[in-house]
């Protein structure tokens, strides 16, 4: 009964390193998101999917990219990575989009820093 | 717009004691609303939501969460704190779009 599984679970990049950070959820989930916690700031929203070949921005979408090839998986791409983007990334999965009644399960997280 | 705001940063309890978090929301129309609890280390896990219906909620470990219209808001309580209770909780909500509070870290003190 995996949920939402999340790879690395730690990493330190150097500014400038590019890296992808994996998510893959076992639900048939359509709505998958990527969100960085930042401490006193809550969840911010990166990118997010509401469907296989189908992505969208969310409130802080730069420095990274998205793609979504299949149901199950939905990767985060960091470019050319900066300090500002140490943080805490978590991926989710919902059944419909948030906003509604269904609620997101979440990933254990990535703690990534960047030095 | 709307948002979600959560009172307090930090609240600290003794063993025992009441659990009071205290969550308001900004919405022109009734939002759907969520506490999530994270545990150190760990993603966010859904402790109780209110969608329709019954304006108190129930959810898992004991804590429960009052829908109230008129105020606005949608504080989560626990009668007894325990000490596994100890993480941070997190109000969201919205219609058709969700927002995050910035999250109440609960210290319980033995």
């Amino acid at each position: 009964n995996a949920g939402v599984t999340q790879t690395p679970k730690f990493q330190v990049l150097k500014t400038g390193q590019s890296m992808t950070l994996q998510c893959a959820q076992d639900m048939n989930h359509e709505y998958m998101s990527w969100y960085r916690q930042d401490p006193g700031m809550g969840l911010r929203l990166i990118h997010y999917s509401v469907g296989a070949g189908i992505t969208d921005q969310g409130e802080v979408p730069n420095g990274y990219n998205v793609s979504r090839s299949t149901t199950e998986d939905f990767p985060l791409r960091l470019l050319s990575a900066a300090p500002s983007q140490t943080s805490v990334y978590f991926c989710a999965s919902s059944s419909r989009e948030p906003g509604w009644d269904t609620e997101a399960f979440f990933g254990q997280g990535t703690r990534l820093t960047v030095v | 717009a709307q948002s979600v705001t959560q009172l307090g940063s930090h609240v600290s309890v003794s063993e025992g004691a009441l659990v009071l978090l205290r969550c308001n929301y900004s919405s022109s129309v009734p939002p759907y609303l969520f506490w999530y609890v994270q545990y150190p280390n760990q993603g966010l896990q859904l402790l109780l939501k209110y969608t329709t219906g019954a304006t108190l909620v129930k959810g898992i470990n004991g804590f429960e969460a009052e829908f109230k219209k008129s105020e606005t808001s949608f504080h989560l309580t626990k009668p007894s704190a325990h000490m596994s209770d100890a993480a941070e909780y997190f109000c969201a909500g919205g219609y058709q779009k969700v927002t995050f509070g910035t999250g109440t870290k609960l210290q319980v003190i033995p």
